[in-house]
């Protein structure tokens, strides 16, 4: 089945500095999608990508949609306390849905 | 709107016992989902449901069944459980999967399972 490789697992990292993670696929997807789960709660939709090379952004955040539609990234600029929490990449093809393991974000303010 | 709405919160289970987990959603969507995620993992998709009568497995459906009879009730069932089944379980909606505007998964709030 499609795997999505996450990285990096685990980042710490001051309050103020940007961040960066990714998401490679050997397959390819029609959507990607970035997710953040807060603890003891369900991921929340932070960006959807819906074409390839598609750049996006939502306020500090920015991602892409990679052109081979194998990857994505997501960058978070200027990192403040609220960020932390675990991230999530998910590539979608028609009715699956695949998720990466997590980027796990800690904030030292 | 509640959102997606989960019950129980928290359970144990013996080995061999069975259990349904409840999932409710009140935004009238045609698209339902649940996915297990263990520590450290991602989300693994188990069964999914395109509208009330249609199910379908997804990554990991074994030990596992769900019915969609209505289209807010998604309900996941355990019939004999097991200790690889010790995981947290989330259920999702979304309006509609094949329109790529209309995807966005909304979740619930999670069922933490121990089987022991």
């Amino acid at each position: 089945g499609q795997q999505l490789n996450q990285s990096p697992q685990s980042m710490f990292i001051q309050e103020g500095e940007d961040v960066s993670m990714n998401c490679t696929s050997s397959s390819i997807f029609n959507t990607w999608l970035w997710y953040k789960q807060d603890p003891g709660e369900g991921p929340v939709l932070l960006i959807a990508l819906y074409k390839a090379g598609e750049l996006t952004s939502n306020g500090r955040l920015t991602a892409q949609f990679g052109i081979t539609r194998k990857d994505s990234f997501l960058n978070i600029s200027a990192s403040i306390p609220s960020d932390v929490g675990i991230y999530f990449c998910a590539g979608q093809l028609s009715n699956d849905m695949r998720f990466g393991a997590g980027t796990r974000l800690t904030v030292k303010p | 709107n509640a959102g997606v709405t989960q019950t129980p919160k928290f359970r144990i289970l013996k080995i061999g016992q069975s259990m349904t987990l409840q999932c409710t959603q009140d935004m009238n969507h045609n698209y339902m989902y649940w996915y297990r995620q263990d520590p450290g993992m991602g989300l693994k998709l188990i069964y999914y449901s395109v509208g009330a009568g249609i199910t379908d497995k997804g990554e990991v459906p074994n030990g596992y069944n769900v019915s969609r009879s209505t289209t807010e009730d998604f309900p996941l069932r355990l019939e004999l459980a097991a200790p690889s089944q010790t995981s947290v379980y989330f259920c999702a909606s979304s309006y509609d999967q094949r329109e790529a505007s209309s995807n966005e998964q909304f979740f619930g709030p999670g069922t933490r399972l121990t089987v022991l």
